[in-house]
């Protein structure tokens, strides 16, 4: 799996839209960008993924730039319930492959 | 909906025991996977299996074995715990070669004392 990074931690008003970044500049041609969250004492949960197209989905809403070095994640109208910390992974698709999380970014909904 | 349900969510171990994770999923998944966490490095893959009887080892494989006998079950076995195997468990699955990328669905995790 290509490295990516992300920031530490970020902070959002509710209601706002969160716009989470990811680079991930060593990202081979066939690797997806996948996107988890875990709330406090949860399993992860899976968002969104893409490979090259901009994705959309009922949670989320997944920009990639056209050289795939980066992404950004888009929770339209954050609320309570989306603090949580975000993976941002790039992983190949299909097969059994594990997925590396990193640290991910802690993402802070204001109220 | 998906589910993934794993045996225990809380379980306390004396070091030296033998000790069972149950992890079962119940869409048919292919993909098995067992996961630990641990606060500053994030979660570690320990062991997967893409088939029934079939096993891999992950990135930290040491310590602990794992069986598959029915495809919806995945357990995760710690011969001889110590403490430090103290940590959080997760266990995951997908679907297998036919998919065409790679969507886990992780359960809720199991947190292990061993004291």
């Amino acid at each position: 799996d290509a490295k990516t990074t992300q920031p530490p931690s970020m902070d959002c008003a509710e209601g706002r839209a969160a716009n989470l970044p990811c680079n991930h500049s060593t990202i081979s041609g066939n690797e997806y960008v996948y996107w988890y969250r875990q709330i406090h004492s949860q399993g992860p949960q899976y968002i969104i993924h893409g490979l090259k197209n901009n994705e959309t989905n009922e949670m989320a809403s997944l920009i990639i730039t056209e050289d795939r070095k980066s992404s950004t994640l888009i929770l339209p109208h954050a609320t309570l319930r989306d603090t949580a910390v975000y993976y941002c992974i790039a992983s190949l698709g299909g097969g059994a492959d594990g997925l590396t999380f990193g640290k991910g970014t802690h993402l802070i909904i204001q109220p | 909906d998906v589910k993934v349900t794993q045996s225990s969510r809380y379980l306390v171990k004396r070091t030296g025991e033998k000790v069972f994770l149950e992890c079962v999923q119940d869409m048919d998944h292919e993909n098995m996977f067992w996961y630990r966490q641990d606060p500053g490095l994030g979660l570690r893959l320990i062991y997967f299996s893409y088939d029934v009887k079939m096993k891999e080892k992950g990135d930290i494989p040491e310590g602990y074995s794992v069986s598959r006998e029915k495809k919806e079950r995945f357990s995760l076995i710690l011969e001889s715990a110590s403490t430090n195997q103290t940590s959080m468990y997760l266990c995951a699955s997908s679907f297998g070669w036919g998919s065409s990328y790679n969507e886990q669905f992780f359960g809720p995790g199991t947190r292990l004392t061993v004291l």
